[in-house]
């Protein structure tokens, strides 16, 4: 099983700040990985996949980069409705489909 | 817009059963495969099972492999997920989710449903 680790826990960032996310998968994982956000009490919604690819209607201060076992999601300049908790989740190697712990984005 | 519908949550014993439903419009159901992922409460994501748009292939989680089983009835645009000799631990919200693409290699979920909570407690 692929274990992805994502980091820092929880990341205090002041609107209209840069956001800098990570995700480090066990073993390369190629760049068969997807981006989450989830709002409390909402769904889970994509933000990227294949590791930089953004979803239909995903604004562009979202990107995601890397590829093999590390990763990054990068929001340019924190919005209000980007307070949230964000999951990478690999697809290379499954089953089973494996997510990260999740970064909760909370205001500085 | 893609839209998934789940049903058929609520409060089950432990050792008992549940059907889970989840009910798929605006998009041609019998060419996506489908998955259910769960989300324990306060916790993390868990991918749950998969099955392959013609129902042939299905693959498990290994935490629900024996109890759980995920079926499809393409003319009726619905996946289902039949839980059976529930535990605690399977205490969370169930979302149906349609893989993101119909080709193969493209596992990651888009969109998912609304969710339904499911409660395994005496």
């Amino acid at each position: 099983e692929i274990v992805m680790t994502q980091s820092p826990a929880t990341l205090s960032v002041s609107p209209g700040e840069r956001a800098t996310l990570s995700c480090r998968a066990s073993q390369s994982v190629s760049s068969n990985l997807a981006w989450y956000q989830q709002k409390l009490g909402q769904a889970p919604r994509l933000l990227i996949y294949d590791a930089s690819t953004r979803a239909t209607g995903i604004p562009a201060r979202f990107s995601g980069s890397g590829s093999g076992t590390e990763f990054t999601l990068t929001i340019s300049s924190l919005q209000s409705e980007d307070f949230a908790v964000y999951y990478c989740q690999q697809y290379n190697k499954w089953p089973p489909l494996t997510f990260g712990g999740g970064t909760k984005v909370e205001i500085k | 817009q893609v839209q998934l519908v789940e049903s058929g949550g609520g409060v089950v014993q432990p050792g008992g059963s549940l059907r889970l439903s989840c009910a798929a419009s605006e998009f041609t159901f019998s060419t996506y495969g489908m998955h259910w992922v769960r989300q324990a409460p306060g916790k993390g994501l868990e991918w749950v099972a998969f099955i392959q748009y013609d129902g042939i292939n299905k693959y498990y989680a290994d935490s629900v492999k024996g109890r759980f089983t995920i079926s499809r009835d393409n003319s009726k645009n619905t996946l289902y997920l039949q839980m059976n000799s529930l535990r605690g631990g399977d205490t969370a919200v169930y979302y149906c989710a349609k893989r993101g693409m119909a080709a193969t290699g493209t596992s990651w979920f888009d969109p998912w449903g609304q969710g339904t909570l499911v409660i395994v407690s005496s």
